[in-house]
């Protein structure tokens, strides 16, 4: 039973064009939701976060927005850029007990960056 | 520089024959997490560490073990390695949530190829 949904395996772009990533989460006690990003051969990295009391977070070229009435949350990235191609991983952690230090990620989507 | 190391990153075994990984960190860390990834699959959670304190995933399979000697070291243990335990093992650790801190650093993964 997946808790974290990225239902799009792929997406393609055109450089300098917008990408949308969508995540939807099934958990209500979900509280704090993170975005990561992984390259081939590598582990994922750390890329924004959004916590459950805001509903937007910017860092450069990248935002999440988070709707937790419809429990879904989404990451855009402008412009996008080649360099950005890549496997975006949606992650969100629990609020109680032994689920505060337990991420549930998503199957991913990867972002291809066109030139 | 790396923080999280993982070794070997690519790890050949015959079916049955135990498996150990292992996983370094230098960033003083209270939490270590392994992650199993198959192909296409969402990063699952088979145990953490909340300092020498072990927790178990109610999925995890008996055939996975893991020690923490010390802060810095986490090992991986499989017993009887079968082929559907072949996939990348990540290794992430994170530090106190009461420390505001609760951002996953991952290592680049060891990928197990059971034949």
């Amino acid at each position: 039973d997946q808790q974290v949904k990225q239902n799009s395996p792929s997406l393609s772009v055109q450089e300098g064009r917008i990408s949308i990533l969508n995540c939807d989460y099934t958990n209500s006690m979900f509280d704090y939701f993170l975005w990561y990003k992984k390259y081939p051969a590598e582990g994922p990295t750390f890329l924004i976060s959004i916590s459950s009391i805001k509903d937007k977070n910017e860092d450069g070229r990248f935002t999440v927005f988070l709707n937790k009435s419809a429990k879904h949350l989404s990451l855009h990235i402008v412009p996008s850029q080649p360099g950005d191609s890549a496997v975006y991983f949606c992650a969100a952690r629990g609020n109680s007990g032994g689920s505060n230090y337990k991420l549930t990620f998503g199957k991913g989507t990867l972002l291809t960056v066109n030139p | 520089d790396a923080m999280v190391i993982q070794n070997p990153r690519y790890q050949v075994t015959q079916f049955g024959k135990p498996v150990t990984l292992s996983c370094s960190q230098t960033l003083n860390h209270n939490v270590m997490y392994w992650y199993q990834q198959k192909s296409s699959q969402a990063p699952k959670l088979l145990f953490h560490y909340y300092d020498k304190d072990f927790n178990n995933e109610a999925d995890t399979p008996d055939n996975f073990q893991s020690r923490r000697p010390n802060t810095s070291f986490c090992f991986l243990d499989i017993r009887s390695p079968g082929l559907g335990d072949a996939a990348m093992y990540l290794c992430a650790t994170s530090g106190d949530r009461s420390s505001g801190a609760n951002v996953l650093t991952f290592g680049a993964g060891s990928r197990l190829t059971v034949l």
